[in-house]
């Protein structure tokens, strides 16, 4: 069955640090990818996706994942954070070879951007 | 324009009670999704419409959980005789396709405590 694992409940970066978010998948075939954020009391959005194309991808507010299939990997980074950054992340697979927009997350990621 | 919008936002019931959660799909978009979020864990599916097509039902945890849509617009999520493990945010989205590739637009969700 597809899984979806992130590494880490809660990360605490400084203002200006590297963010990286770990996230590695399970699936016999490399599946579509996402990454959703959701800010304190909205609804999740969709920061970026993986669709088979290019393997580095860059979403909204700098962030960019890359896709490593050797790794079952699509980990988030952005170069220097933001206060604004804070937020809880979520990594998703689907099947790209469904018919169905279902989507598997993992657990999710809280960052904790300290001044 | 308009978003998902989901209601009521918060609802507190006593256990054993019935409870209904609707939520209104933005305009146009063909499928609809339902997933819970316990806290501390990541969305969980429970149901999807698509079009006049039957619902996918794999992920209702038990017969007490139901829903409902009427063609593409406004869906009902009902719990009844509620237990407290049915505490948690319900978050619904719609999307324009159903394909895994297009993304999910996210209510706020509605919280349910069950005391």
């Amino acid at each position: 069955a597809q899984s979806v694992t992130q590494l880490g409940s809660h990360v605490s970066v400084s203002e200006g640090a590297l963010v990286l978010l770990r996230c590695n998948y399970s699936s016999s075939v490399p599946p579509y990818l996402f990454w959703y954020v959701q800010y304190p009391n909205q609804g999740l959005q969709l920061l970026l996706k993986y669709t088979s194309a290019a393997t580095l991808v860059k979403g909204i507010n700098g962030f960019e994942a890359e896709f490593k299939k050797s790794e079952t990997s699509f980990h988030l980074t952005k170069p220097s954070a933001h206060m604004s950054d804070a937020a809880e992340y979520f990594c998703a697979a689907g099947r790209a070879s469904s018919n169905t927009g279902k989507l598997i997350f993992g657990q999710g990621t809280t960052l904790q951007v300290k001044p | 324009g308009a978003g998902v919008s989901q209601s009521p936002s918060n609802k507190v019931t006593e256990k054993g009670k019935d409870v209904e959660l609707r939520c209104d799909p933005i305009s146009g978009h063909t499928a609809l999704y339902w997933y819970r979020q316990r806290l501390g864990q990541g969305l969980e599916f429970l149901i999807y419409f698509q079009g006049n097509s039957a619902p996918d039902k794999s992920g209702l945890p038990s017969d007490r959980f139901s829903a409902e849509r009427t063609g593409e617009s406004v869906s009902t999520l009902t719990i009844q005789r509620t237990q407290q493990e049915d505490s948690a945010v319900y978050l619904c989205a719609s999307s324009p396709l159903d394909r895994v590739a297009s993304p999910l637009h996210f209510g706020n969700g509605t919280r349910l405590t069950v005391t």
